[in-house]
């Protein structure tokens, strides 16, 4: 089955660590990209997308993430996280075949230790 | 609106009473979803309109589940006979006509439906 797979459920780092969260898929054709993110208590939130071009696309933040076609991944990544990234971080694809419908993956919580 | 406005922001209601969810999208969003997003679960899919037409009921769970959208604005989410496993936070999110053009979707920030 197609799906959008997120490895890391449960991530805990000290500020100024790296981070970088997975994401695969398995859709064979097209696709779109996207990371959104949830912070405690607040509505999804676009960090950064990717349809083209460059694959390696900067969000908000300080977050990057690439994508890596022959590999079907496109992993989040912060080269030094803050208190306040604190938050669920949800992966999501759009396969262009199939119009606006977005799969989403099962989410990563991130928590930041001041 | 500014955002994407959901009502009520909270619910709790009695095993198999039908409750109604609420999405006022953007101004101008002609595309309307409806997730629901579960512990552990992710983000499930349940519908998708494209002005008042549902071109993708796929993810709707049961026929307990029912959506419309009148005037290509507001959209209701019924539950009829409401379950326990139907405790979860539904999200409703607009966007233009292709998403991946603009910013994807804006999401409201969801009703927390409980069943006890």
């Amino acid at each position: 089955a197609q799906s959008v797979s997120q490895h890391n459920h449960h991530v805990i780092l000290s500020e100024a660590a790296s981070l970088e969260l997975g994401c695969n898929y398995s859709y064979g054709g097209t696709v779109n990209l996207f990371w959104y993110v949830q912070y405690p208590g607040q509505h999804l939130q676009l960090l950064l997308k990717y349809f083209s071009g460059d694959p390696l696309v900067k969000g908000i933040k300080g977050f990057e993430a690439e994508f890596i076609k022959s590999k079907f991944s496109f992993n989040l990544r912060k080269p030094s996280v803050q208190w306040s990234d604190t938050a669920e971080y949800f992966c999501a694809v759009n396969p262009t075949n199939t119009g606006n419908q977005f799969y989403f993956g099962t989410g990563t919580s991130l928590t930041v230790i001041p | 609106g500014a955002g994407v406005s959901q009502s009520p922001s909270n619910k709790v209601t009695e095993k198999g009473k039908d409750v109604e969810l609420r999405c006022d999208p953007i101004s101008g969003h002609t595309a309307l979803y409806w997730y629901r997003q579960s512990l552990g679960q992710g983000l499930e899919f349940l519908i998708y309109f494209q002005g008042n037409s549902a071109p993708d009921k796929s993810g709707l769970p049961s026929d307990r589940f029912s959506a419309e959208r009148t005037g290509g604005s507001v959209s209701t989410l019924t539950i009829q006979r409401t379950q326990q496993e139907d405790s979860a936070v539904y999200l409703c999110a607009s966007s233009f006509p292709f998403p991946h053009l603009d910013y994807g979707y804006t999401f409201g920030s969801g009703t927390r439906l409980t069943v006890v």
